[in-house]
């Protein structure tokens, strides 16, 4: 079952800030994020795994509730190069070997 | 770095066709994926891949099957084309959780995408 992502759609100033917000409806392990620039592939950006752990790309975080199956992905001081759609993919073990995405978040950074 | 190939970016096909999507990945990654990419619905599972000559369906198979003879191939078919199976298709392949840079889950690299468009 694919996660929520709100909201759909962002326009943001540089500089400004935004959240994006990922839920499931199940028990999830990791949240992973990815970022789609116009006409390229999904790049990963940042996992985070049950029990705290974070890694990824340090201009941008996120954070993970287990207990409300949520995850947020914030990006401060937004840069030009934010620009993009991004995605949240979830699974809900490590023998899970498959993500399911949301509909994605299509974030437009303006100078 | 990982490299994930799909050999056609764009393709125009007829109802009825039989078409075939080819993925090559080249860092020896032990899982495959097809998903297909729809504005509005995001990227959904189509078929996925654990070992050579393994597949399982993922939420969206009706229409579609794959073949994997080799471990870096990963082939999505449609059998016969129809206009609804117009869409984005994702190759994306994974190592095992623990392995190389996997960062302890299932971290996809994607390929480009092959846009295809049945008439």
């Amino acid at each position: 079952q694919q996660p929520v992502q709100s909201p759909q759609a962002v326009i943001l100033r540089e500089g400004e800030d935004a959240v994006i917000n990922c839920s499931s409806s199940k028990a999830l392990y990791s949240v992973h994020w990815y970022r789609q620039k116009h006409g390229e592939a999904p790049v990963f950006l940042m996992i985070l795994l049950k029990g705290g752990e974070q890694k990824g790309h340090d201009k941008i975080s996120a954070s993970f509730n287990e207990k409300k199956q949520q995850s947020s992905l914030y990006l401060t001081a937004s840069q030009l190069s934010y620009s993009g759609t991004y995605f949240c993919g979830t699974d809900a073990g490590l023998s899970d070997y498959k993500l399911s995405f949301g509909a994605g978040t299509t974030v437009t950074v303006r100078a | 770095d990982v490299k994930v190939t799909q050999s056609s970016r764009y393709l125009v096909k007829r109802t009825g066709e039989k078409v075939f999507l080819e993925c090559v990945q080249d860092m020896d990654h032990e899982n495959m994926f097809w998903y297909r990419q729809d504005p509005g619905l995001g990227l959904r599972l189509i078929y996925f891949s654990y070992d050579v000559k393994m597949k399982e369906k993922g939420d969206i198979p009706e229409g579609y099957s794959v073949s994997r003879e080799k471990k870096e191939r990963f082939s999505l078919i449609l059998e016969s084309a129809s206009t609804n199976q117009t869409s984005m298709y994702l190759c994306a392949s994974t190592n095992l959780p623990g392995q190389g840079d996997s960062l302890g889950a299932n971290v996809l690299t994607f390929g480009a995408g092959s846009r295809l468009t049945v008439l």
